[in-house]
């Protein structure tokens, strides 16, 4: 059965710094394009970054360029996303999801339970 | 304002039919599949719909998506009042290079 936890959240004050974990299992990880998804309190979904399967291409929305990373370990079944000069508006629930296929247009199958990530002082 | 645009609410009798639309542009629906989301507070989303118009696992026949164009639609028949969630189309964006989500749909079965 897969499974998605995530983990890594928290309270933290503006442009401090958090590392989320997704960790997987149930699939062949290095299978599947795996992305983060947030939403805010009272907002809709918001799509932040992916990666492909090969650890190589990355994407961003504009608003995490710069300041957010991700990452994956395939030997750990493992998906990262590391945040800096965090911001009061980073705060949301962060999701990790698996993409069902590379090129089916953000199809995900299999979403985590979410972190909570909160910004403020 | 998302990339997508969502009617921010629909409602409709329990039993009947609801449509619920997706409107983008030629570097997102226009030129890639559309997914469907059901999305209850607090609980992770799910697929329900694919490639424009395929169910997801276990997604009973209720549930039906299209596209034309630009634009997308859910169709949910036969409402029922568990059905009473946030519903969110999502594709890629071409020119943005990211995923967009639509703004998110909330129906209220009466």
């Amino acid at each position: 059965e897969v499974h998605l936890v995530e983990s890594g959240g928290g309270l933290v004050q503006p442009g401090g710094s958090l590392r989320l974990s997704c960790a997987a299992s149930g699939f062949i990880f290095s299978n599947h394009l795996m992305s983060w998804v947030r939403q805010a309190p009272g907002k809709g979904l918001e799509w932040v970054a992916n990666m492909k399967q090969g650890e190589s291409e990355k994407h961003y929305v504009d608003s995490a360029k710069g300041r957010f990373t991700i990452s994956r370990d395939n030997a750990k079944n493992s998906l990262y996303l590391q945040m800096f000069n965090l911001r009061v508006e980073d705060t949301a629930v962060y999701y990790c999801a698996r993409e069902l296929y590379d090129g089916s247009g953000m199809a995900y199958d299999y979403w985590g339970q979410g972190t909570v990530v909160t910004v403020s002082s | 304002q998302s990339v997508l645009t969502q009617p921010p609410s629909v409602s409709a009798a329990s039993g009947q039919k609801v449509t619920i639309s997706c409107s983008g542009s030629s570097s997102n629906i226009g030129n890639h599949y559309v997914s469907w989301y059901q999305h209850f507070p607090g609980t992770a989303p799910k697929l329900l719909i694919y490639d424009n118009n395929e169910r997801s696992s276990g997604i009973p026949d209720r549930f039906s998506g299209s596209k034309s164009g630009t634009s997308a639609t859910l169709d949910i028949t036969g409402l029922q009042t568990g059905d009473e969630a946030d519903y969110y189309c999502g594709t890629w964006d071409t020119s943005l290079r990211t995923g967009v989500f639509g703004g998110g749909t909330k129906l209220t079965v009466l």
